[in-house]
Protein backbone atom coordinates (compact mmCIF):
# COMPACT_ATOMS: atom_id res chain seq x y z
CA UNK A 1 0.00 0.00 0.00
CA UNK A 2 1.40 3.03 -1.30
CA UNK A 3 -1.20 5.59 -0.11
CA UNK A 4 -1.64 7.27 3.69
CA UNK A 5 -3.56 5.05 6.16
CA UNK A 6 -6.30 6.31 8.34
CA UNK A 7 -7.46 3.81 11.48
CA UNK A 8 -10.39 4.14 12.13
CA UNK A 9 -12.44 4.95 9.47
CA UNK A 10 -15.31 5.87 12.12
CA UNK A 11 -15.54 6.29 15.51
CA UNK A 12 -18.94 7.15 18.04
CA UNK A 13 -17.75 8.40 21.30
CA UNK A 14 -20.09 9.44 24.27
CA UNK A 15 -19.28 12.87 25.27
CA UNK A 16 -16.28 12.79 28.12
CA UNK A 17 -14.60 9.72 26.71
CA UNK A 18 -10.79 9.49 25.15
CA UNK A 19 -10.40 8.57 21.65
CA UNK A 20 -7.06 7.79 19.88
CA UNK A 21 -6.79 7.85 15.82
CA UNK A 22 -3.61 6.63 13.96
CA UNK A 23 -2.02 7.97 10.78
CA UNK A 24 0.50 6.03 8.84
CA UNK A 25 2.00 8.02 6.41
CA UNK A 26 3.63 7.17 2.73
CA UNK A 27 6.87 5.59 4.12
CA UNK A 28 9.71 8.04 2.33
CA UNK A 29 7.40 11.26 3.53
CA UNK A 30 8.95 12.56 6.26
CA UNK A 31 6.82 15.51 7.33
CA UNK A 32 3.33 14.45 8.56
CA UNK A 33 0.30 17.11 8.77
CA UNK A 34 -2.85 16.53 11.03
CA UNK A 35 -5.73 18.62 9.64
CA UNK A 36 -9.72 18.90 11.37
CA UNK A 37 -12.77 19.34 9.00
CA UNK A 38 -16.12 19.73 9.65
CA UNK A 39 -19.16 20.18 7.12
CA UNK A 40 -19.00 23.06 4.70
CA UNK A 41 -15.56 23.96 5.42
CA UNK A 42 -12.16 23.82 4.53
CA UNK A 43 -9.77 21.77 6.39
CA UNK A 44 -8.25 23.16 9.04
CA UNK A 45 -4.49 23.09 10.24
CA UNK A 46 -3.93 21.02 13.74
CA UNK A 47 -0.41 20.19 13.69
CA UNK A 48 2.61 18.91 12.08
CA UNK A 49 5.42 16.89 12.33
CA UNK A 50 9.17 17.03 10.55
CA UNK A 51 10.44 13.40 11.47
CA UNK A 52 9.72 13.16 15.05
CA UNK A 53 9.74 16.79 15.54
CA UNK A 54 6.63 18.51 16.10
CA UNK A 55 7.30 21.71 14.60
CA UNK A 56 4.09 23.90 14.67
CA UNK A 57 0.52 23.54 16.66
CA UNK A 58 -2.34 25.55 15.87
CA UNK A 59 -4.00 27.66 18.38
CA UNK A 60 -7.55 25.47 17.87
CA UNK A 61 -5.62 22.35 19.50
CA UNK A 62 -6.97 22.94 23.07
CA UNK A 63 -4.86 21.21 25.88
CA UNK A 64 -7.42 18.00 25.18
CA UNK A 65 -5.38 17.16 22.19
CA UNK A 66 -1.89 15.42 21.68
CA UNK A 67 -0.07 14.08 19.11
CA UNK A 68 2.84 12.19 18.65
CA UNK A 69 5.03 11.03 15.63
CA UNK A 70 7.27 8.11 17.91
CA UNK A 71 10.42 7.73 15.58
CA UNK A 72 9.25 9.59 12.88
CA UNK A 73 7.06 6.87 11.16
CA UNK A 74 3.29 6.79 12.41
CA UNK A 75 1.20 9.00 14.35
CA UNK A 76 -1.23 8.97 16.79
CA UNK A 77 -4.19 11.88 17.64
CA UNK A 78 -5.65 12.13 21.20
CA UNK A 79 -8.39 13.95 22.20
CA UNK A 80 -9.33 13.24 25.53
CA UNK A 81 -12.76 14.52 27.49
CA UNK A 82 -14.45 14.58 24.33
CA UNK A 83 -16.75 17.09 23.52
CA UNK A 84 -19.80 17.92 20.53
CA UNK A 85 -17.54 20.18 19.24
CA UNK A 86 -14.92 17.84 18.44
CA UNK A 87 -17.04 15.66 16.13
CA UNK A 88 -15.41 16.41 12.83
CA UNK A 89 -13.29 14.18 9.89
CA UNK A 90 -9.47 14.08 11.02
CA UNK A 91 -7.27 13.86 8.03
CA UNK A 92 -3.67 12.82 8.07
CA UNK A 93 -1.82 13.90 5.55
CA UNK A 94 1.97 13.27 4.46
CA UNK A 95 4.58 15.17 1.93
CA UNK A 96 8.40 15.03 1.42
CA UNK A 97 7.98 18.90 0.84
CA UNK A 98 5.97 21.98 -0.16
CA UNK A 99 6.67 21.80 -4.09
CA UNK A 100 5.36 18.35 -3.86
CA UNK A 101 2.05 18.22 -2.72
CA UNK A 102 0.48 16.58 0.24
CA UNK A 103 -1.17 13.15 0.19
CA UNK A 104 -4.30 12.93 2.34
CA UNK A 105 -5.32 9.90 4.19
CA UNK A 106 -9.19 8.94 4.19
CA UNK A 107 -9.84 10.41 7.36
CA UNK A 108 -11.45 9.11 10.30
CA UNK A 109 -14.87 10.58 10.95
CA UNK A 110 -15.69 11.63 14.75
CA UNK A 111 -19.24 11.74 16.49
CA UNK A 112 -19.81 12.51 20.01
CA UNK A 113 -22.76 11.64 21.56
CA UNK B 1 -10.79 38.47 7.11
CA UNK B 2 -9.74 34.77 5.87
CA UNK B 3 -6.53 33.98 4.80
CA UNK B 4 -8.13 32.16 1.56
CA UNK B 5 -11.10 32.82 0.38
CA UNK B 6 -13.38 31.31 -1.83
CA UNK B 7 -16.52 31.73 -3.59
CA UNK B 8 -18.32 28.96 -1.52
CA UNK B 9 -21.06 28.46 -4.87
CA UNK B 10 -22.72 26.46 -5.17
CA UNK B 11 -21.92 26.61 -9.51
CA UNK B 12 -24.31 24.95 -11.88
CA UNK B 13 -22.80 24.51 -15.11
CA UNK B 14 -24.16 22.03 -17.88
CA UNK B 15 -22.11 19.77 -19.93
CA UNK B 16 -19.05 21.23 -21.87
CA UNK B 17 -19.22 24.45 -20.43
CA UNK B 18 -16.39 26.28 -19.39
CA UNK B 19 -16.35 27.44 -15.44
CA UNK B 20 -13.46 29.63 -13.67
CA UNK B 21 -12.87 30.19 -10.03
CA UNK B 22 -11.29 32.35 -7.99
CA UNK B 23 -9.07 32.50 -4.80
CA UNK B 24 -7.94 35.48 -3.08
CA UNK B 25 -5.11 34.74 -0.42
CA UNK B 26 -4.00 37.63 1.77
CA UNK B 27 -0.28 36.59 2.58
CA UNK B 28 1.83 38.30 -0.33
CA UNK B 29 4.80 36.16 1.26
CA UNK B 30 3.60 33.03 0.22
CA UNK B 31 5.29 31.06 -2.44
CA UNK B 32 3.44 27.84 -3.41
CA UNK B 33 -0.04 27.55 -4.17
CA UNK B 34 -2.39 24.10 -4.93
CA UNK B 35 -5.83 23.26 -6.04
CA UNK B 36 -7.38 20.22 -4.57
CA UNK B 37 -10.60 18.65 -5.42
CA UNK B 38 -12.75 17.16 -2.82
CA UNK B 39 -15.36 14.89 -3.44
CA UNK B 40 -18.50 14.77 -0.96
CA UNK B 41 -17.30 12.87 2.28
CA UNK B 42 -13.93 11.74 0.90
CA UNK B 43 -10.38 12.71 1.43
CA UNK B 44 -9.09 15.98 -0.55
CA UNK B 45 -6.88 15.28 -3.76
CA UNK B 46 -4.22 17.29 -5.46
CA UNK B 47 -5.42 18.61 -8.63
CA UNK B 48 -2.57 21.14 -10.12
CA UNK B 49 -0.03 23.08 -8.63
CA UNK B 50 -0.30 27.14 -8.99
CA UNK B 51 2.46 28.59 -11.01
CA UNK B 52 2.87 32.46 -12.33
CA UNK B 53 3.54 31.18 -15.59
CA UNK B 54 0.04 29.01 -15.72
CA UNK B 55 -0.28 25.89 -15.58
CA UNK B 56 -2.21 23.39 -17.71
CA UNK B 57 -3.21 19.67 -17.36
CA UNK B 58 -6.11 18.91 -20.33
CA UNK B 59 -8.89 20.83 -19.59
CA UNK B 60 -7.99 22.19 -16.33
CA UNK B 61 -5.60 25.79 -16.61
CA UNK B 62 -4.58 27.51 -13.62
CA UNK B 63 -3.15 30.61 -12.92
CA UNK B 64 -1.79 33.07 -10.22
CA UNK B 65 -1.65 36.22 -10.10
CA UNK B 66 0.81 38.10 -7.35
CA UNK B 67 -0.28 41.68 -8.00
CA UNK B 68 -3.70 40.92 -7.45
CA UNK B 69 -2.79 37.91 -4.87
CA UNK B 70 -5.93 36.06 -6.32
CA UNK B 71 -5.58 32.21 -7.57
CA UNK B 72 -7.33 31.03 -10.70
CA UNK B 73 -8.64 27.53 -11.75
CA UNK B 74 -10.36 27.55 -15.43
CA UNK B 75 -12.45 24.12 -16.31
CA UNK B 76 -13.08 23.81 -19.89
CA UNK B 77 -15.56 21.07 -21.69
CA UNK B 78 -16.97 20.31 -18.20
CA UNK B 79 -18.04 16.71 -17.50
CA UNK B 80 -20.33 15.15 -15.16
CA UNK B 81 -17.01 13.54 -13.02
CA UNK B 82 -15.76 17.06 -12.41
CA UNK B 83 -19.16 17.39 -9.94
CA UNK B 84 -16.67 18.26 -7.10
CA UNK B 85 -15.77 20.62 -4.39
CA UNK B 86 -12.52 22.74 -5.37
CA UNK B 87 -10.02 23.60 -2.60
CA UNK B 88 -7.89 26.86 -3.11
CA UNK B 89 -4.86 26.15 -0.63
CA UNK B 90 -1.74 28.30 0.15
CA UNK B 91 1.01 27.06 1.17
CA UNK B 92 2.18 29.60 4.40
CA UNK B 93 4.97 31.41 4.16
CA UNK B 94 7.93 29.47 6.32
CA UNK B 95 6.35 26.73 6.84
CA UNK B 96 4.92 24.20 5.61
CA UNK B 97 1.26 23.91 6.45
CA UNK B 98 -1.66 24.30 3.82
CA UNK B 99 -3.54 26.86 4.29
CA UNK B 100 -7.54 25.71 2.83
CA UNK B 101 -9.93 28.07 1.42
CA UNK B 102 -13.84 26.68 2.39
CA UNK B 103 -14.13 25.25 -1.34
CA UNK B 104 -16.35 25.99 -3.99
CA UNK B 105 -18.60 23.53 -5.06
CA UNK B 106 -19.03 22.64 -8.30
CA UNK B 107 -22.13 20.69 -9.99
CA UNK B 108 -22.39 19.82 -13.39
CA UNK B 109 -25.61 18.84 -14.91
CA UNK B 110 -26.56 16.56 -17.99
Amino acid sequence: DTGVSQDPRHKITKRGQNVTFRCDPISEHNRLYWYRQTLGQGPEFLTYFQNEAQLEKSRLLSDRFSAERPKGSFSTLEIQRTEQGDSAMYLCASSSGEYYGYTFGSGTRLTVV
Amino acid sequence: RKEVEQDPGPFNVPEGATVAFNCTYSNSASQSFFWYRQDCRKEPKLLMSVYSSGNEDGRFTAQLNRASQYISLLIRDSKLSDSATYLCVQVAYNTDKLIFGTGTRLQVFP
